[in-house]
């Protein structure tokens, strides 16, 4: 069974960092891209950031470039993205999935991202 | 990165049928056959429910179809059943660089 368990959410003052994990586990990681999608309260989807299965292309919507970083770890089945420079606009449930056909086939219960003083 | 336009609300008689649309511009929907569509229910993690404009994953019922003609993108939802009422987003691949874009959601009421 594919199972994405996000980890690293809180609160965070402005300017602030944090780093989201997302475990992975249930099927070959290395072989898919990974996707961040993040949802603020009462809001819609936005995608936020992707990576290529080996880790060596990463793409980000123009809100989060330059202060967000996705990464991965294919020995440990582990997403990342480190969040730094916060502001309460990215306050939001982010959530960690997978993408198979251009589309998100699998999604993370997701972990909340609270940005504030 | 402009998100893609759907009604912010619908609604349906159980039974009935439905159609979401979804517009977007000639560099998304109108450029790729990448739609892809999902259901949310409160509280909980979106679902695949077509992708690829018109594909249905396994597991999805039939009642769900999608479709697309210009820039604007589909989806129909028939025989309208109480646990289809949810939230409905439709997303869009939008090139190398902005790679995705959502729409704003639709919300569906069954009545």
């Amino acid at each position: 069974e594919v199972q994405l368990v996000e980890s690293g959410g809180g609160l965070v003052q402005p300017g602030g960092s944090l780093r989201l994990s997302c475990a992975a586990s249930g099927f070959t990681f290395s072989s898919y891209w990974m996707h961040w999608v993040r949802q603020a309260p009462g809001k819609g989807l936005v995608w936020v950031s992707r990576i290529n299965s080996d880790g060596s292309s990463t793409n980000y919507a123009d809100s989060v470039k330059g202060r967000f970083t996705i990464s991965r770890d294919n020995a440990k089945n582990t997403l990342y993205l480190q969040m730094n420079s916060l502001r309460a606009e990215d306050t939001a449930v982010y959530y960690c999935t997978r993408s198979v056909n251009y589309a998100v086939d699998y999604w993370g219960q997701g972990t909340l991202v609270t940005v504030s003083s | 990165q402009s998100a893609l336009t759907q009604p912010a609300s619908v609604s349906g008689s159980l039974g009935q049928s439905i159609t979401i649309s979804c517009t977007g511009t000639s560099s998304d929907v109108g450029n790729y056959n990448l739609v892809s569509w999902y259901q949310q229910h409160p509280g909980k993690a979106p679902k695949l429910m077509i992708y690829e404009v018109s594909k249905r994953p396994s597991g999805v019922s039939n009642r769900f179809s999608g479709s697309k003609s210009g820039n604007t993108a589909s989806l129909t939802i028939s025989g309208l059943q109480a646990e289809d009422e949810a939230d409905y987003y439709c997303c869009s691949y939008a090139g190398f660089t902005t790679l995705w874009v959502f729409g704003g959601g639709t919300r569906l009421t069954v009545l």
